[in-house]
């Protein structure tokens, strides 16, 4: 076990609602990231929180926005879901001495989202 | 920008026998590089990684990898695989600005 949980395990949504994903890092990690796994792919990055601002974005549009709480939790937030949507939604967290420093991440179980 | 290719979707082998999963990669830094396994309907579990240390890494599990920079490739192997090695392996290159790139993975399948 990571220390990194997600809530909730999954999720049924209809196109067009809003949806919002959390994640709680592990201890005495400040970063944040958001991956989207389509099933049968590798994850996708969405992007990354590090001390509460936006360190680097993917290819997501903007519809797809984040959270980072001063207690280095996380809230990923999708708006006008879309069936492509559908997906496992990973976070993981990680500690990182400055911005443009990559450290191990460590990924929580997932949430898997489906949108009918 | 950085990329991940793992060569083969799909690896079979038989309890026992070693195990390579191939992979290569580019990057316009200095790459960290990682092995992530994912059992089904789990979450990624980190097996080893390379930050420019020691080129030969040993993980968990008997897993290692050696990170090869003429031929850009960071495989993947264990002597001996195991029933329970059964699962997806990703190869991940990690830069800056906390961007992961995942190739798309490669399915161990274990025969007894």
């Amino acid at each position: 076990e990571t220390g990194v949980t997600q809530s909730p395990t999954h999720l049924i949504k209809t196109r067009g609602q809003q949806v919002t994903l959390r994640c709680s890092s592990q201890s005495g990690h400040n970063t944040v990231s958001w991956y989207q796994q389509a099933l049968g792919q590798g994850p996708q990055f969405i992007f990354q929180y590090y001390r509460e601002e936006e360190n680097g974005r993917g290819n997501f549009p903007p519809r797809f926005s984040g959270l980072q709480f001063p207690n280095y939790s996380s809230e990923l937030n999708v708006n006008a879901l879309e069936l492509d949507d559908s997906a496992l939604y990973l976070c993981a967290s990680s500690f990182i001495p400055n911005r443009v420093y990559g450290d191990t991440q460590y990924f929580g179980p997932g949430t898997r989202l489906t949108v009918l | 920008a950085q990329s991940v290719t793992q060569l083969d979707s799909h690896v079979s082998v038989s309890e026992g026998t070693p195990v390579l999963l191939r992979c290569n990669y580019s990057s316009s830094y200095s790459p960290s590089l990682f092995w992530y396994v994912q059992h089904p309907n789990k979450g990624l579990q980190l097996l080893l990684k390379y930050t420019s240390a020691a080129t030969l890494v040993k993980g968990i599990n008997g897993f290692e990898a050696e990170f090869k920079k003429s031929e850009t490739s960071f495989h993947l192997t264990k002597p001996s695989a195991h029933m329970s090695d059964a699962a997806e392996y990703f190869c991940v290159v990690r830069g800056r600005a906390g961007k992961s790139t995942f190739g798309d993975g490669t399915t161990l399948t274990v025969k007894p």
